[in-house]
């Protein structure tokens, strides 16, 4: 089976930098994927991991250490609009099957004002 | 475009009775998923589909069939409605080959209830 783990909650206040982590323990691992998923609404795609390293996009980048199994999302820079829940997504190959993803339980992140 | 568009948006359904959710999607995405979401639980794999004619169980499966006999539509078959079914349910899609990341794009989900 797949472990991911990542923290239920946290808070922030508006203007702020916070940082989310996800750990992972998984066989077949190619990749990790973060969405945000507004209330009420279909999860929607951050960014894309495959390489040890930091991508940066905007106020938001990610970080993944594949000899860790860890990674994080960091959000710049905090607007209200990014009170949302954030999912930890691991990518896993194996045999014929490609592209399978396995989802945290993901971290509910409240921006105050 | 109209991306992935899934029907019905809301259900309420008796125990017992039977339902089919529909997902379709104009990408022409070879890959197609059906999810659940339930509090604190995160997004959990039901059946998945990696071609036309072809599915594949996931997490979740029992007291679930699929088909997809076109490559733009993924059905969810509920063949006798449980409690435990009541749910969010999520359709989703992506391309074999996609800069390499298999990103999934996901429609406006089903909410069920079965009372």
């Amino acid at each position: 089976g797949q472990n991911i783990d990542q923290p239920t909650e946290m808070t922030a206040t508006e203007g702020a930098i916070v940082q989310i982590n996800c750990t992972y323990q998984t066989s077949g691992f190619n990749g990790l994927f973060w969405y945000q998923q507004h209330a009420g609404e279909a999860p929607t795609f951050l960014s894309y991991n495959v390489l040890d390293g930091l991508e940066e996009k905007g106020r938001f980048s990610s970080f993944l250490s594949r000899s860790k199994g860890y990674s994080y999302l960091l959000l710049k820079e905090l607007q209200m609009k990014d009170s949302a829940s954030y999912l930890c997504a691991v990518r896993v190959d194996r045999g014929s099957t490609l592209g399978r993803l396995y989802f945290g339980r993901g971290t509910q992140l409240t921006v105050w004002p | 475009n109209a991306g992935v568009t899934q029907t019905p948006k809301f259900r309420v359904l008796k125990t017992g009775q039977s339902m089919t959710l529909l997902c379709a999607q104009d990408m022409n995405h070879e890959y197609m998923y059906w999810y659940r979401q339930d509090p604190g639980m995160g997004l959990r794999l039901i059946h998945y589909s990696v071609g036309e004619g072809t599915t594949a169980k996931g997490e979740v499966p029992d007291g679930y069939n699929v088909s997809r006999l076109k490559k733009q539509n993924f059905l969810l078959g509920l063949e006798s409605a449980a409690p435990s079914q009541t749910s969010v349910y999520f359709c989703a899609s992506s391309f074999l080959w996609d800069r390499a990341s298999y990103e999934q794009y996901f429609g406006p989900g089903t909410r069920l209830t079965v009372t």
